[in-house]
């Protein structure tokens, strides 16, 4: 089983639709969970940032964590063109290694 | 504010060839990390320095060697150069928690060099 399960996509929406993109993960001694956003041939930006379970919000972004489902979200109000992007939700226990998915691409179109 | 500055920024190499790639961190960020980045994968850990010291191995080749100086930058030598080596190579540093020493999973990248090998 891979450490980390993420939906490639691609994801497609309307401009000002809700996006909700999801991870899910096995190791439990996880305790750091990270959204980056990717764009293309750059290098991943940290968007949410979250250390417990529960939700974190930032702006239109939501970072929601469920330990005990071993799964996070991200959830994107009011979506718009510039949000198209990779969207990779990442990992850590102590800071050494980061597991990464495989990212879910979006695109939000006009 | 600072970020994480990579070169060169395009790397183009022959097959059995060697390469450098450069990073230099976020000034006072005391972790690198570098990561290799195929087409269309995620990003794949190969290795990390703590305070100039290796931290953590992942999946570097053992023609793959790096080293962080004395001046914090670090890089990242290739030799022997395969054409499955063509990747996207990030660097990326972070910040102990001062208190605890602990690493958070705040992550800085910078905006890679690609290398191709012909």
């Amino acid at each position: 089983q891979k450490e980390v399960e993420q939906d490639p996509g691609p994801l497609s929406v309307p401009e000002g639709a809700i996006v909700s993109l999801n991870c899910t993960y096995s190791n439990s001694a996880f305790q750091y969970f990270m959204w980056y956003r990717q764009y293309s041939r750059k290098g991943p930006e940290l968007l949410m940032y979250t250390y417990s379970s529960g939700n974190k919000e930032d702006g239109r972004f939501t970072a929601q964590v469920d330990k005990s489902s071993k799964y996070i979200s991200l959830f994107i109000r009011d979506s718009q063109p510039s949000d198209s992007a990779t969207y990779l939700c990442a990992f850590t226990n102590t800071g050494n290694q980061f597991y990464f998915g495989t990212g879910t691409s979006l695109t939000v179109i006009p | 504010a600072a970020g994480v500055i990579q070169s060169p920024r395009h790397l183009i190499k022959e097959k059995r060839e060697t390469a450098t790639l450069k990073c230099y961190p976020i000034p006072r960020h005391d972790t690198v990390y570098w990561y290799q980045q195929g087409p269309g994968q995620d990003p794949q850990f190969l290795i990390s320095f703590y305070e100039k010291m290796q931290s953590d191995k992942g999946s570097i080749p053992d023609r793959f060697s790096a080293q962080q100086f004395s001046d914090y930058h670090s890089e990242l030598n290739m030799s022997s150069l395969e054409l499955g080596d063509s990747a996207l190579y990030f660097c990326a540093s972070s910040l102990s928690e001062r208190r605890t020493g602990v690493r958070t999973g705040e992550l800085f990248f910078g905006e890679g060099s690609r290398l191709t090998v012909l």
